[in-house]
């Protein structure tokens, strides 16, 4: 079965700094990963998707992730974080396990973007 | 296209009833699946539906059940609600089994007095 770590539980960054949020994984063979974005009293919001290919992927907002198999790890990041980033982010990691494929969340990183 | 449609958005309920809540996903998406997300627990997997059938389960008591229509409109039930089923419902709508890709909606937030 697949299960997902996200180490940080909440970050603070200044307004126009950069970010990574990091994320590990365990799963027998090569995931699905994704991140996503929940705004207060909303639901999730998908920024990117890896499934194969290249290892580096682009998504919504400005966000980037990078899968390094090695590692086990697909951590999110961004060059200049906006106020407007402050939210939840999930990553999930989807598998097939007992019972069918699955998607599974991590816990969750809060970020807090100081002015 | 229109998003994925929870209702209701917010309910409040005494323990020992019943509820039902609703979920109506993007349109031609076969795929329901329901999380449930508090702030201790994070989100956790409920189950999901595909073509009417459920696919998954997850650790959740025999209290909550689920159904899915065949237009893909699902609803989850809890009967003899507890404290500690008040929590954020939310839920996934995807044109494949397992939650790839999935959009999700608003969510029904459940308050459990």
């Amino acid at each position: 079965a697949q299960s997902v770590t996200q180490p940080d539980i909440h970050i603070t960054v200044s307004e126009g700094a950069s970010l990574e949020l990091r994320c590990n994984y365990s799963y027998g063979a090569t995931p699905y990963l994704f991140w996503y974005v929940q705004s207060p009293g909303q639901g999730l919001q998908l920024l990117l998707k890896y499934f194969s290919g290249d290892t580096l992927v682009q998504g919504i907002k400005g966000f980037e992730a990078e899968f390094k198999r090695s590692q086990s790890s697909f951590n999110l990041r961004k060059p200049s974080v906006h106020w407007s980033d402050a939210a939840e982010y999930f990553c999930a990691v989807g598998g097939l396990g007992t019972g069918g494929f699955k998607t599974i969340f991590g816990a969750g990183t809060r970020l807090f973007v100081k002015a | 296209k229109a998003g994925v449609t929870q209702t209701p958005r917010y309910l409040i309920k005494t323990r020992g009833q019943q509820v039902t809540l609703s979920c109506s996903p993007i349109s031609g998406h076969r795929s329901v699946s329901w999380y449930q997300q508090t702030p201790g627990q994070g989100l956790q997997f409920l189950f999901e539906y595909f073509s009417e059938t459920q696919r998954n389960k997850g650790n959740f008591p025999g209290r909550f059940s689920g159904r899915q229509f065949s237009n893909s409109r699902s609803e989850m039930n809890v009967s003899t609600l507890e404290l500690g089923d008040s929590a954020l419902y939310l839920c996934a709508s995807s044109d494949r089994t397992g939650a790839v890709e999935a959009f999700f909606g608003q969510g029904t937030r459940l308050t459990v007095v």
